[in-house]
């Protein structure tokens, strides 16, 4: 079983460049997440999906957009690079509240 | 507005050991609690809920947590520590919808033969 699976798992971005983030799952989930992780900060959502076609704001989304065209495929787009945007990026899915998560993708911006 | 402390940044216990992790939440109600567990590299895996009814749960690899609700806390346990448990735990509160989850800070567990 796949789960979820993020590409790339290391990306290093120039300040200003653009970059797409991929997350798939197939799990047949409604619910998909993005989140961000900076070292003692645990985790922030940044933009949510509750099925294709629907999108929401989580908490850090300044920076970042999304888009959801069907129920697998998640993908987490930065425009402009900037370096408070190094961190790790999780995607996750949800059969209701229970998330299951992909491996990460480790972002730095220089 | 709800949050989750969990105080202990980094523990260090022996192998074989009792553990113990502690995390309180704020919230008015009675959320939905989580423990997820974070190996070096990896993604989050969830390790127990609590959703309601019997206080005490029991999750994966051994680990139980027990719902206080005089306390707000839901503390992680593990009678005996395997050197395999050394990852990163974090604690969640779901106060009721998929954008409401709130994660804590994690604390990092080491083990030392």
């Amino acid at each position: 079983n796949a789960g979820v699976t993020q590409t790339p798992k290391f990306r290093i971005l120039k300040i200003g460049q653009s970059m797409t983030l991929q997350c798939a799952q197939d799990m047949n989930h409604n619910y998909m997440y993005w989140y961000r992780q900076d070292p003692g900060m645990g985790l922030k959502l940044i933009y949510y999906s509750v099925g294709a076609g629907i999108t929401d704001k989580g908490e850090v989304p300044n920076g970042y957009n999304v888009s959801r065209s069907t129920t697998e495929d998640f993908p987490l787009r930065l425009e402009l690079a900037a370096p408070s945007q190094t961190s790790v990026y999780f995607c996750a899915s949800s059969p209701n509240t229970e998330a299951f998560f992909g491996q990460g993708t480790r972002l730095t911006v220089v | 507005a709800q949050s989750v402390t969990q105080p202990d940044i980094h523990i260090t216990v022996s192998e074989g050991a009792s553990l113990e992790l502690r995390c309180n939440y704020s919230y008015g109600a009675t959320p939905y609690l989580f423990w997820y567990v974070q190996s070096p590299g990896q993604g989050l895996q969830l390790l127990l809920k609590y959703f309601s009814g019997d206080t005490l749960v029991q999750g994966i690899k051994g680990f139980e947590a027990e719902f206080k609700r005089s306390q707000s806390s839901f503390n992680l346990r593990k009678p005996s520590v395997h050197w395999s448990d050394a990852a990163e735990y974090f604690c969640a509160v779901d106060s009721g919808g998929y954008q409401k989850v709130t994660f804590g800070t994690g604390t990092k567990l080491q083990v030392i033969p």
